[in-house]
């Protein structure tokens, strides 16, 4: 079964600076894809990035990129110039590309910004 | 797009009672899932539909607990009876039928069970 682990349950980071949340998996399937959700206290979940695992290349958007590591099956966000309204709680989920197969998540990193 | 769509947003209920939560996923998916989250588990995956077809259901606690999706648009979570240890935030999200495509998720219902 594959599984999503979060090391790290909480961060902090100072407004404007660079945070990296790491997150690491286990899977046997070589095709796949992993995403990070962010969970404001609105308790709405919202699709941050998506990296399909064929890609070399580390997906970004805008202030948020990824560090995909196939071989150590390691997917870290990184966060720059860090806003107040990033604070929340970000989840690592994967999904398989075998049939259509639900997300599995980490248990997530809450993050803190500092003014 | 309204997106997924859920109901009643909290819920405060009795032990014993019956609970019903209600789903409207995004038009055009066909994949439905329904998650439950609390401190001690995180995320955890209930059940999930494929064109209306529960596919895996092994998340289910127990028999209390039991799902249906009657037509692409409307998918119901219902546990009865009600213990205080299901107090959760349940979550219901869809997709299309591709693994690249995100889970887009309703804005959950808050159940408290006393």
């Amino acid at each position: 079964a594959q599984t999503v682990t979060q090391s790290q349950p909480e961060m902090s980071v100072q407004e404007a600076e660079t945070v990296t949340l790491s997150c690491t998996y286990d899977t046997s399937e070589s095709d796949y894809y992993l995403f990070w959700y962010k969970q404001p206290p609105s308790r709405q979940m919202i699709l941050v990035i998506r990296q399909e695992a064929y890609k070399q290349q580390n997906a970004t958007e805008n202030r948020f990129s990824v560090n995909f590591q196939k071989a150590a099956k390691s997917f870290s966000l990184k966060i720059s110039d860090s806003q107040l309204g990033d604070a929340a709680m970000y989840f690592c989920a994967y999904r398989a590309n075998s049939g259509n197969t639900p997300l599995v998540f980490g248990k997530g990193t809450r993050l803190s910004v500092i003014a | 797009d309204a997106g997924v769509i859920q109901s009643p947003r909290h819920e405060v209920t009795e032990m014993g009672q019956e609970v019903t939560l209600r789903c409207k996923p995004i038009s055009g998916h066909n994949s439905l899932f329904w998650y439950r989250q609390t401190m001690m588990r995180g995320l955890e995956l209930l059940i999930y539909f494929n064109n209306n077809v529960p596919i895996d259901d092994s998340g289910m606690p127990e028999d209390r607990f039991s799902a249906k999706m009657p037509n692409a648009s409307f998918s119901t979570l219902k546990i009865q009876p009600s213990e205080p240890r299901d107090s959760a935030v349940y979550f219901c999200a869809s997709s299309l039928f591709a693994g690249n495509s995100p889970l887009h998720f309703g804005n959950g219902t808050r159940l408290t069970v006393t």
